[in-house]
């Protein structure tokens, strides 16, 4: 079955860019009829999306986090990645990958998740 | 776009029903059948346990169901395990511009 695995950094500095990639295996980005997200949790907060891409480029991004955030994929290496620039401890969080159905909307599977903590 | 509101706390004792609100606007909740819930351990990642409002993934007993009426969603459990034990996240579609949305999350505690 499809699995993600991200992988990154767990330590950026204040105003440096946070950057994050996911890694599907046992199916391919370019298939079509997913999105691929990035959701992040701050520390014993809820959840929040971030972004996605479909494989074709296409990128939806929070409008909150938009000015700062890029999303972009790599299919010839089954990869998508996250790019969050000038960070603040208020971006210390897990941020999960997850594939999400086009037509109903849902997320499944997630990454295990990546803790990335923003600290001097 | 605000989060979905979910009470933050929910018990039951074992074999007894729980159910979990989730409230929104008909931006999103009201608005889509585009309803899941996420189980969450602690320390995991987490799961997918409804999407479109009532079905269930593959694997997933069927204790847990979902429901709809206008802005809110509920998920029920039935039944009740101590592997139930966990925090339970809402998620609504929310229209082009902000895709997603997720609740506040509900921690259950199995008495």
């Amino acid at each position: 079955q499809v699995q993600l695995q991200e992988s990154g950094p767990g330590l950026v500095k204040p105003s440096q860019t946070l950057s994050l990639t996911c890694t599907v295996s046992g199916g391919s980005i370019g298939g079509g009829g997913y999105y691929w997200s990035w959701i992040r949790q701050h520390p014993g907060k809820g959840l929040e999306w971030v972004g996605h891409i479909y494989y074709s480029g296409s990128t939806y991004y929070n409008p909150s986090l938009k000015s700062r955030v890029t999303i972009s994929v790599d299919t010839s290496k089954n990869q998508f990645s996250l790019k969050l620039s000038s960070v603040t401890a208020a971006d210390t969080a897990v941020y999960y990958c997850a594939r999400a159905r086009t037509a109903s909307h849902w997320f499944d599977p997630w990454g295990q998740g990546s803790l990335v903590t923003v600290s001097s | 776009q605000s989060a979905l509101t979910q009470p933050p706390s929910a018990s039951g004792s074992p074999g007894q029903s729980v159910t979990i609100s989730c409230t929104g606007t008909s931006s999103d909740v009201g608005g889509y059948n585009y309803v899941s819930w996420y189980q969450q351990h602690p320390g995991k990642a987490p799961k997918l346990m409804i999407y479109e409002v009532s079905k269930r993934p593959s694997g997933v007993p069927d204790r847990f169901s979902g429901s709809k009426s206008g802005n809110t969603a509920s998920l029920t459990v039935s039944g009740l395990q101590a592997e139930d034990e966990a925090d339970y996240y809402c998620s609504s579609y929310a229209g082009s511009n902000t895709p997603y949305v997720f609740g506040t999350g509900t921690k259950v505690t199995v008495l």
